[in-house]
């Protein structure tokens, strides 16, 4: 079946440095791929999304790109903020049946002053 | 806010007992999806409505239930609550039947804490 993996975290890093969060996926044909973000105490917000081969998602300065042939949509960020502090979640919905999200296991992200 | 209320947004209670999970989903958002996020499984899909009817079964538990009614609110049923069901239970709506990049809208979700 589909299924989603992420870098294992938590990740932490300085304000202003960059930031990757690797996200590989399984799953048959052109699976849509999303970026979802998990504010403390909140639910789920979308990031970014992607729905074909080669496509960037961006938002918030927020990047990822639809890699076919790796299997791929890394998270990245030029420049964090103390304010992207969170949850990543990854996650991809398939081309056949339900429409439910599967998700990656998340990748906490604090970011230090 | 993404317009999806769900209540109560804290829940405790004790093992072999009974809870409602309710859940609002946006202004003409017709699809209901209940998701369920521990911290060994991590977020997973349990269950699906669109206009009522059930739609897509994910790993829900038989002590597990869910309807959606008329007004299009939906809750979820749990029973016989064990210590493993604690949990954040989250609801998320579409506006159909999402397909390709169309969005799912989550809702702040419940947290359930079984004793």
């Amino acid at each position: 079946g589909n299924s989603v993996t992420q870098m294992e975290g938590p990740v932490t890093l300085s304000e202003e440095a960059f930031l990757t969060i690797n996200c590989t996926y399984t799953a048959t044909g052109y699976p849509s791929l999303f970026w979802y973000v998990q504010y403390p105490g909140e639910g789920l917000q979308l990031l970014l999304k992607a729905t074909k081969a080669d496509d960037k998602g961006s938002n918030k300065g927020f990047e990822a790109t639809y890699r076919k042939e790796t299997t791929s949509f890394h998270l990245e960020k030029g420049s964090v903020q103390v304010s992207d502090s969170a949850v990543y979640f990854c996650a991809l919905r398939g081309i056949q049946g339900a429409q439910k999200l599967v998700f990656g296991q998340g990748t906490r992200l604090t970011i230090n002053p | 806010d993404s317009g999806v209320t769900q209540t109560p947004k804290h829940l405790i209670t004790a093992t072999g007992q009974r809870v409602t999970l309710r859940c609002s989903p946006r202004s003409g958002d017709l699809s209901v999806y209940w998701y369920q996020q521990s911290l060994d499984q991590g977020l997973q899909f349990l269950i699906q409505y669109y206009n009522g009817e059930e739609r897509a079964k994910g790993n829900i538990l038989e002590r597990f239930s869910a309807q959606q009614f008329p007004d299009l609110h939906s809750e979820l049923n749990l029973s016989s609550l064990e210590l493993g069901d604690s949990a954040l239970y989250f609801c998320a709506s579409s506006v159909a039947l999402s397909r390709g990049g169309d969005e799912q809208f989550f809702g702040p979700g419940t947290r359930l804490t079984v004793l």
